[in-house]
């Protein structure tokens, strides 16, 4: 079956440390997207990507960064920068740059010790 | 621009109640938009869409929505809730000139027995 799979589903660091959170796709989608979810606030971009190789800063990119070097692959690393990273972190992709639907990956849940 | 705004957000039912949610939205050109479904610890799955075609939109799990253009509205219903509906309810706006939708806060839809 196609989908999202994001990995691991919980997870927890202590203060100061880096973290990658995995997200692939089996979909062929282009494009894939992270959002950070916070209760009460929906859902925020943090990061998006329209290709390979390529990714553009959403709405709240600060203590982030994600890297693009496949198509089916789009992690990202919470930085120590990163002051508040408790969070559920969602991967999403579309078929191609502008394709209206998102499909969803079953979301990271991170926790800060 | 565009935005989204989720009025109420959380929203109490009795089992074979009618289900309200409801969503305005403001667009300079014509929306797309959306509601997804989120379950407790997972992702966003895709309820229903609307992309110009028929102003009343069927989704899955009895759910529809309609396309009013007058009131900048796309809310969502359902005639007779059951406790698997229980869930936070998504609505977003997606403008043709934007590559990524704007999501609302979210509704958390409670259904008691």
């Amino acid at each position: 079956d196609g989908g999202i799979t994001q990995s691991p589903k919980y997870l927890f660091r202590k203060e100061g440390q880096n973290v990658t959170l995995s997200c692939e796709q089996n979909l062929n989608h282009d494009a894939m997207y992270w959002y950070r979810q916070d209760p009460g606030q929906g859902l925020r971009l943090i990061y998006y990507s329209q290709i390979v190789n390529d990714f553009q800063k959403g709405d709240i990119a600060e203590g982030y960064s994600v890297s693009r070097e496949k198509k089916e692959s789009f992690p990202l690393t919470v930085t120590s920068a990163q002051k508040n990273p408790t969070a559920f972190y969602l991967c999403a992709s579309t078929l191609a740059r502008g394709a209206d639907t998102q499909y969803f990956g079953p979301g990271t849940r991170l926790t800060v010790l | 621009a565009q935005s989204v705004t989720q009025l109420g957000s959380h929203v109490s039912v009795s089992e074979g109640a009618l289900v309200l949610l409801r969503c305005n939205y403001s667009s300079s050109v014509p929306p797309y938009l959306f509601w997804y479904v989120q379950y407790p610890n997972q992702g966003l799955q895709l309820l229903l869409k609307y992309t110009s075609a028929a102003t009343l939109v069927k989704g899955i799990n009895g759910f529809e929505a309609e396309f009013k253009k007058s009131e900048t509205s796309f809310h969502l219903t359902k005639p007779s809730a059951h406790m698997s509906d229980a869930a936070e309810y998504f609505c977003a706006v997606k403008s043709g000139g934007s590559y990524i939708p704007t999501f609302g806060r979210g509704t958390s839809l409670i259904v008691h027995p």
